[in-house]
């Protein structure tokens, strides 16, 4: 089975840090995504782990544990632009195809 | 490089009737996705286009979806008839290659669809 889990929304404050927890049961698995989603637009791609351990990207930095089934992404210096839903998309091993959770809906307040 | 691109970007029909979707994916790329969300439910992967072929269709939902991508560039997706269940969000995204590749899948902006 295929189970994809974040929390639903997260607040914060500008140039505060956020950290948005994933866990993830998938019955294979390749790799883990993270898009930014604002609303009525096209989901953007953030990052992809496929090894443990923390990537880091400018602001963001997403970290995989792949024993654990546990991802989260870090997101530092918070913009109001920030704002937006974020989704954990582990990659299906093999199938090519993206098992997307609900997505965290990140509010960034002044 | 253009994006990935779906007209229309809203629609609204009434139930029984027929709407086609259409995706244009980045130029060069073989992998083609249909998703959907529907509304207050996750992205969910309806299916897989490599090059012409149905790579994996396993999310379509019923029979009256048709999707095809004849000569391997755009696609559509066609709903007929359709039914109120079906509205939602229909993403399109393409990939160059290799399971995540760089940067990932694009994904379009979506096609809003409300039946009435």
């Amino acid at each position: 089975g295929q189970n994809i889990d974040q929390p639903t929304e997260m607040t914060a404050t500008e140039g505060a840090i956020v950290q948005i927890n994933c866990t993830y049961q998938t019955s294979g698995f390749n790799g883990l995504f993270w898009y930014q989603q604002h609303a009525g637009e096209a989901p953007t791609f953030l990052s992809y782990n496929v090894l443990d351990g923390l990537e880091e990207k400018g602001r963001f930095s997403s970290f995989l544990s792949r024993s654990k089934g546990y991802s989260y992404l870090l997101l530092k210096e918070l913009q109001m632009k920030d704002s937006a839903s974020y989704l954990c998309a582990p990659e299906s091993y093999n199938t090519d195809k993206l098992i997307f959770g609900t997505g965290t809906r990140l509010q960034v307040f002044p | 490089e253009a994006g990935v691109t779906q007209f229309p970007s809203h629609s609204v029909i009434e139930k029984g009737q027929t709407v086609t979707l259409r995706c244009d994916p980045i130029s060069g790329h073989d992998n083609l996705y249909w998703y959907r969300r529907v509304m207050g439910k996750e992205i969910k992967f309806l299916l897989h286009f490599v090059k012409e072929s149905k790579q994996d269709e396993s999310g379509m939902p019923n029979n009256r979806f048709l999707a095809e991508r004849t000569g391997g560039t755009y696609s559509t997706l066609k709903v007929q008839p359709a039914e109120l269940e079906d509205s939602g969000v229909y993403f399109c995204a393409s990939s160059q290659g290799d399971q995540g590749a760089p940067d990932g899948y694009t994904f379009g902006s979506g096609t809003r669809l409300t039946v009435v």
